[in-house]
């Protein structure tokens, strides 16, 4: 069956970095494009990057535009985002999902999440 | 980017009733790409409603999903513990972002 587990979350300071991974299975990895989608502790579901099923297009939110970057390992069937600058108001849960063929798709499979949170 | 606005925050009721989910976009979405996502306290959402109508893997008849252009609606009828949840619309017709609504939380009265 299809899984998806984040890992990489923790505490960090305001400006530091931070890269969380997605490992998947069950699925043939290198045919979906990939999400991660953040929570707010408290507030509703916010969309954040997207990659495609190669790792040759993607797309990011305005709010985390030019500090984080989405990339994928297709032969380890990984996901990743590097988080850099972080800011108070990156503190959330970071769930990876499943997207479609393209850049566009409804997300039909997420992991559990992974809990970001950066304070000093 | 498109904005989705659902209603109403909240929805306060019993076992056996209706419920009827509202997810109005400031634009239209195109090829009625638009899903429909429920989430429990301390999990992570899942997947409900796609296409507008589809309904996902798993997920009984007692959901139904319709609109188009602009307006949207998710129903769900005969309403069981778990059904109670927050639900999120989410349209993916445009390029990204791919925008989520603020939620509608389907609360026992």
């Amino acid at each position: 069956q299809v899984q998806l587990e984040e890992s990489g979350g923790g505490v960090v300071q305001p400006g530091r970095s931070l890269r969380l991974s997605c490992g998947a299975s069950g699925f043939p990895f290198s045919a979906y494009a990939m999400n991660w989608v953040r929570q707010a502790p408290g507030k509703g579901l916010e969309w954040v990057t997207v990659i495609s099923s190669d790792g040759s297009d993607n797309s990011y939110s305005d709010s985390v535009k030019g500090r984080f970057t989405i990339s994928r390992d297709n032969s380890k069937s990984t996901l990743y985002l590097q988080m850099n600058s972080l800011r108070p108001d990156d503190t959330g849960v970071y769930y990876c999902a499943r997207g479609g063929r393209g850049l566009r798709g409804h997300f039909d499979y997420w992991g559990q999440g992974t809990l970001v949170t950066v304070s000093s | 980017d498109i904005v989705l606005t659902q209603s109403p925050g909240t929805l306060s009721l019993s076992p056996g009733e209706s419920a009827t989910l509202s997810c109005r976009a400031s634009q239209s979405v195109s090829s009625g790409y638009l899903a429909w996502y429920r989430q429990k306290p301390g999990q992570a959402p899942r997947l409900v409603m796609y296409g507008t109508s589809s309904r996902a893997t798993g997920i009984p008849d007692r959901f139904s999903g319709s609109g188009s252009g602009t307006d949207f609606t998710l129903t769900i009828s005969r309403l069981e513990p778990e059904d109670f949840a927050v639900y999120y619309c989410q349209q993916y017709g445009s390029s990204p972002p791919l925008t989520f609504g603020g939620g509608t939380k389907v609360e026992i009265k």
